[in-house]
Parts: C-alpha cells; sequence; structure tokens
C-alpha cells in the first residue's frame, strides 16, 4: 500500500524566516493529496487539497507544490509567524475517485519564536 | 452548516473495560464516514470506514470494532480494552462525489486506558 515520510519531524524557525516541509510518497496511483494542520490538544485542520493535476496551490500564507515525478509534495510558509506553531500533516488519497483511504506522514512539529 | 460531534470529549478507562465512541454528523446527508486513531506523538492511522448505513470497511482493526446505525452515526467499540488503545480518537466526513472526498475532522475523543 502507499507509504508516506514527512521530514523534517521537528522544525524550528525564527518569526519571519520559512519553513518547508516535505512528504514523499511510493503510489504513483494517488491522486489527492492533503495537508492538515494540528494545534496543541485539538483536532485537524484542513489547510490545502492538492490534486495531482496542480503542481503549484498557494494558500494565505503558505505554498504548497507537488512533483508528480520525484513523487514529493511540499509545504512551504513563506513568513512563519508564532500563530503557525503546530502538529503538519500529509496525506495521499487513492486513486479511482474513492478517496476512502487517506495515508498519512507521521508529522511535523514547527515551532516559530517571536 | 455541516456540524461533527464526538462524544465523550475524553475518557479514563481501565484495561479489560468495554469501550464505546461516538460520532455523529449533521447537516449532511449520506457522507463517508472515517474512524482514526493517533498515538501519543503524533502518527495516524485509519481505523474504518463507511459509504452508507450498516456497512463498515476495516482498514486497520487494533483489537476494534466499528458500526454504522443510522446514517448520521459511527460508532467504535471493543469489548476488551489494551494499554495500547489508549490515545486521541478522530472521527472524519467527507462527501461521496468525485472530487468533493476531502475528508473534515470532528473534535476528537481523548482516552487512557491504565
Amino acid at each position: 500500500g502507499e507509504q508516506v515520510e514527512q521530514r523534517p519531524p521537528h522544525l524550528s524557525v525564527r518569526e519571519g524566516d520559512s519553513a518547508v516541509i516535505t512528504c514523499t510518497y511510493t503510489d504513483p496511483n494517488s491522486y489527492y493529496f492533503f495537508w492538515y494542520k494540528q494545534e496543541p490538544g485539538a483536532s485537524l485542520q484542513l489547510l490545502m487539497k492538492v490534486f495531482s493535476s496542480t503542481e503549484i496551490n498557494e494558500g494565505q500564507g503558505f505554498t504548497v507544490l507537488l512533483n508528480k515525478k520525484d513523487k514529493r509534495l511540499s509545504l512551504n510558509l513563506t513568513a512563519a509567524h508564532p500563530g503557525d506553531s503546530a502538529a503538519y500533516f500529509c496525506a495521499a488519497g487513492n486513486s479511482g475517485g474513492s478517496n476512502y483511504k487517506l495515508t498519512f506522514g507521521k508529522g511535523t512539529l514547527l515551532t516559530v519564536t517571536p | 452548516a455541516q456540524t461533527i460531534h464526538q462524544w465523550p470529549v475524553a475518557e479514563i478507562k481501565a484495561v479489560g473495560s468495554p469501550l464505546s465512541l461516538g460520532c455523529t454528523i449533521k447537516g449532511k446527508s449520506s457522507p463517508n464516514l472515517y474512524w482514526y486513531w493517533q498515538a501519543t506523538g503524533g502518527t495516524l492511522q485509519q481505523l474504518f470506514y463507511s459509504i452508507t448505513v450498516g456497512q463498515v470497511e476495516s482498514v486497520v482493526q487494533l483489537n476494534l470494532s466499528a458500526s454504522r446505525p443510522k446514517d448520521d452515526q459511527f460508532i467504535l467499540s471493543t469489548e476488551k480494552l489494551l494499554l495500547s488503545h489508549s490515545g486521541f480518537y478522530l472521527c472524519a466526513w467527507s462527501l461521496r462525489d468525485w472530487g468533493q472526498d476531502t475528508q473534515y475532522f470532528g473534535p476528537g475523543t481523548r482516552l487512557l486506558v491504565l
């Protein structure tokens, strides 16, 4: 089955710096990808859904890049602020439009210091 | 607007005791429903999914079972808890339509097994 490797497990940056989290996946048939944010003690909040047909996706304060050739997905927070401190998870959805199984990376704990 | 509710918010249970966790979705008809387990330290594991009442598919069992007695309700249970069942249990929902299958997570239930 699909395997998703997420790096780094911990990331500490200063306010205003960029932060990059990367996931690699194994199943070339994975079609949907997701980034979720989890604040301490809370549930998962969807940041962005990425279709395999779109390589660059921009959100508020972040960019998601998808490289299908290398099977790599990255989240780039362009100017991190302390409110971005949280755990971030990537996930890959199986193919065929049936996203019944999501495979998650192990998460990255991001700390943004003032 | 759709709402997802999980109960209880938290539980402390003894090894060998039974468990029942619940999840309800309001505001969406016939959603796909999912159960996830998050171990201490962050890894997320999809346990079960259901696309219709009465049908549940197991992804990873972990000595747990799931049922969907109503369209808007998903139950996770076991007759005998293990220490390894401790963690954060998350219910999620998605629509069924192609391209609409983003999973949205509930607030979660924290379980401590002693």
